[in-house]
């Protein structure tokens, strides 16, 4: 059983560009969630996906920022115009029930690079 | 902001010492779990504690929990290299995600 698995683990974008995260939840997960970290700090929380719908974004930037978790294929955050700001590594987890009283599964991350 | 802290933000031991780490939180929780996460790597899950717990163990780790004083503490009995990492409590005080403290940057020498 295959865990989280994030792609690309790197991607390095010029500014203006475009960058797409993937995320493939652990087997059987229906609730993803995703995280940025910035360098020597903590995971702040961005979203809260279950399939087809966005259950809490109250983490997400207002602009520029999107994410969807289809009913087939991956999860995807997408990040429009990129700007140095925006690097950082980010991070999807996955849980089988959405309570958060079980453990969540991470992704390695994917470590973003605007230059 | 919603994130717990935790305290020390880095800790240096030798090999065969204890390591304490604690996290203070804001709200009332149903429970705090800790994760760990080695350098460039993603978070792994190493226990999780509920709010009606006061204390509970796996293997070397003992996690405390005093919801009194909103704060948890992770005791890693005779440490090691390899626990070498940064640690981090979460809690569900934002009732539909984890929110994550800062971390503790543990350093384990040989």
């Amino acid at each position: 059983n295959a865990g989280v698995m994030q792609n690309p683990r790197h991607l390095v974008r010029r500014r203006g560009q475009e960058a797409r995260l993937r995320c493939s939840p652990m087997k059987g997960h229906s609730h993803v969630y995703w995280y940025r970290q910035l360098p020597e700090e903590g995971l702040k929380f961005m979203v809260y996906l279950q399939k087809e719908n966005i259950i809490d974004e109250s983490g997400m930037p207002k602009e520029r920022f999107s994410a969807e978790f289809p009913k087939e294929g991956p999860s995807i955050l997408r990040i429009q115009q990129v700007v140095r700001g925006d690097s950082a590594a980010y991070f999807c987890a996955s849980s089988s029930t959405g309570r958060l009283n079980t453990e969540a599964f991470f992704g390695q991350g994917t470590r973003l690079t605007v230059v | 902001s919603q994130q717990g802290e935790e305290d020390p933000q880095a800790l240096s031991i030798q090999e065969g010492e204890n390591a304490t780490m604690n996290c203070s939180y804001k709200t009332s929780i149903n429970n705090l779990q800790w994760y760990r996460q080695n350098s460039g790597r993603g978070l792994v899950h190493l226990i999780l504690i509920r709010s009606n717990e006061r204390e509970k163990h796996s293997g070397r780790l003992r996690v405390t929990l005093d919801t009194s004083k909103k704060s948890s503490s992770l005791l890693i009995t005779a440490s090691r290299a390899a626990d070498t990492a940064s640690y981090f409590c979460a809690t569900d005080q934002a009732g539909t995600a984890l929110i994550f403290g800062k971390g503790t940057t543990l350093s384990v020498s040989s």
